[in-house]
This record gives structure tokens, sequence and C-alpha cells, in this order.
């Protein structure tokens, strides 16, 4: 099983549409979230971190479930810029604490 | 000028040779890391290393060496390139704060391995 597992792209959907990624992670240890973005094979960029209380950056929310281990990314009224692959990415503790482990993606394209 | 940069852009090599991919930072982390990502896959961890004197095998070590020549500079070697190492390569680097650790990513290396 991999460590950080995403649901398979590609997405595509409407501009203006409700589009929402799901995530799931095998480490119970793992304690730092964050979706990164990708666009057309140039390097990631962190989008957001994703915290135990769930958190909002403008249409973008994220979600955290410790129990489930599962992390989720919603992105409302989608634009056409918002396509790209969004990387799932989990971070280990300890002498782990700088490594982060990557979902394989999940391709969004936002259609006029 | 970028933060992290990478060196070459593009590269066409052929089976056997060696190849060095270089990567620079201007950010003053101490932390600096080299993944590879194939069509389909997440990226995947070759090395790493959170200060000049620290280098940490990831996933996939094998067919790689690494050299970490100053806080800056984090170069990644095949020492015997293959057909199968072709593939976009990254070098990121972080301020090492810990488990909110942000990585900065380079441009990405491509290469292809005749």
């Amino acid at each position: 099983r991999k460590e950080v597992e995403q649901d398979p792209g590609p997405f595509n959907v409407p501009e203006g549409a409700t589009v929402a990624f799901n995530c799931t992670y095998s480490n119970s240890a793992s304690q730092s979230f964050f979706w990164y973005r990708q666009d057309c094979r140039k390097e990631p960029k962190l989008l957001m971190s994703v915290y135990s209380s769930g958190n909002e950056d403008g249409r973008f929310t994220a979600q955290l479930n410790r129990a489930s281990q599962y992390i989720s990314l919603l992105i409302r009224d989608s634009k056409l810029s918002d396509s790209a692959t969004y990387l799932c990415v989990v971070n280990g503790r300890g002498n782990q604490g700088g490594k982060l482990i990557f979902g394989q993606g999940t391709e969004l394209s936002v259609k006029p | 000028d970028a933060d992290v940069t990478q060196t070459p852009r593009n590269r066409i090599t052929k089976t056997g040779k060696r190849i060095m991919l270089e990567c620079s930072q201007t950010k003053g982390h101490d932390r600096m890391y080299w993944y590879r990502q194939d069509p389909g896959l997440g990226l995947q961890l070759i090395y790493y290393s959170f200060d000049v004197k620290d280098i940490n095998k990831g996933e996939i070590s094998d067919g790689y060496s690494v050299s970490r020549q100053a806080q800056a500079k984090f170069s990644l070697s095949l020492e015997s390139a293959i057909p199968n190492q072709t593939a976009l390569y990254f070098c990121a680097t972080s301020g090492g704060q810990g488990v909110t650790d942000t990585q900065y990513f380079g441009p990405g290396t491509r290469l292809t391995v005749l």
C-alpha cells in the first residue's frame, strides 16, 4: 500500500463548479499535512497546509480527519486558472520531520 | 532571481555516461532534497541533507549519489546512467522549522537517457 494515496483523476469540471479531492495516508504518526499544486510538469508549490481544525483560504478549504487518516481539499467556484495537478503531501515526525511523502497527484481540468 | 536554481534544465545522454545535476539556493536553508518524478507517479525522494555534514538516503537512492558542497549547493550524480533513470528531477530546500516545514522547489531538470 502506498503511504499516501489520492483519488485517481483526471477531474474535468465546468467553470464555477465545486470539486473535492480526497487523500488517505498510512502512517498514523504523521503530524503535518499539505496540499501542493503543480502546473504542467513545473515545480510543485505549496497551496496550503492542513490543520486539524480545518482551514480555509479563499475558495479553498482543507480538512483533516486523523482518526480516519484522511485529508480533503475542496475548491469552490472553480476558475480556469485552477487547472493543475494537486498533490497531497504528508510529513513524518522526529528525525523524519523534514521528509515529505507525496501522493501521485490528482489532475484537475476546468473547462469554460 | 530564482531562490532555487537547477542546472542543466534539460539533458539528453547515453546509457553508461556519468551525469551530474546541480542545485543552488539563495534562501539560506539548511535542508536540501533531491526528488524524481515519473508520469503518473508522485515525487520520490532520492537523497536528502539536513546540513552540510548530513547525507541521507531516500526511497530510491540506488544508482544515485550526492554531494553537499556547501550550505547552498547540493549535487546529484548518476554514475552510470540507464534508461529507466529518464525522469524529471527536482531539487528542494526547506528552512527546518520541524514538522511544519515547507519545501521550496527548483524548476526541475528533464533528463533523458537513451
